[in-house]
């Protein structure tokens, strides 16, 4: 197992275009985490998965933002109607139980809304 | 409620000499706390993790970080900076009330000259 894996790295959209992002965990790993990260800022939290059951979301994600992950292994964000303000980095990490035990990043997905 | 604060946004040094990145948080519980360094272009890595065992924890590459409760303090040091050090230092508190709840601080980028 390499890691975490995110697809694509970059992502150039035009403003009002939906995205997919797309998240491998490492495979004994079930907890999956989507943090989003601008520049200049520490990455913020916005949702986690344990298996497939989305268990807290941050007030960050929107109604615009959707997040699955239907076997519990890998886990796609969406982000509807993209707008500027949405250009971030968009990293995944996971982690194997008990909690608190360290996060294992993937290289993230670089979203640019033009 | 969990905070974390970086007290310096960029830290410059000298190769050879000692490194000190500043990190205060709050937290409502017992935290965990958490080191990760960015490299461009790479992945977060983890530098060393505090769960409530030693005071005086021990990371990779001659990283070291205390937990000062009384000061709640939490910064890392090194004895001797690589060039190779030049990096995004993000400190991050978690707190120990289940999942991986974080919280990461704005980042402390190091500048090592030669």
């Amino acid at each position: 197992d390499t890691g975490v894996s995110q697809n694509p790295r970059h992502k150039i959209t035009k403003r009002g275009q939906n995205v997919t992002f797309r998240c491998d965990p490492i495979s004994e790993h079930n907890r999956l985490y989507w943090y989003r990260q601008t520049l200049g800022q520490g990455p913020e939290f916005l949702t986690y998965f344990q298996n497939e059951a989305q268990l807290e979301k941050s007030r960050l994600l929107s109604d615009r933002f959707s997040a699955e992950r239907p076997k519990g292994s890998f886990s796609t964000l969406e982000i509807q109607r993209t707008e500027q303000g949405d250009s971030a980095m968009y990293l995944c990490a996971s982690t194997q139980s008990p909690m608190n035990t360290e996060a294992f990043f993937g290289q993230g997905t670089r979203l640019t809304v033009v | 409620a969990q905070s974390v604060t970086q007290l310096d946004s960029h830290v410059s040094v000298s190769e050879g000499t000692p490194v000190l990145l500043r990190c205060n948080y709050s937290s409502s519980y017992s935290p965990s706390l958490f080191w990760y360094v960015q490299h461009p272009n790479k992945g977060l890595q983890l530098l060393l993790k505090y769960t409530s065992a030693a005071t005086l924890v021990k990371g990779i590459n001659g990283f070291e970080a205390e937990f000062k409760k009384s000061e709640t303090s939490f910064h890392l040091t090194k004895p001797s900076a690589h060039m190779s050090d030049a990096a995004e230092y993000f400190c991050v508190v978690s707190q120990n009330t289940g999942g991986f709840k974080t919280i990461f601080g704005a980042g402390t980028r190091l500048f090592v000259k030669a």
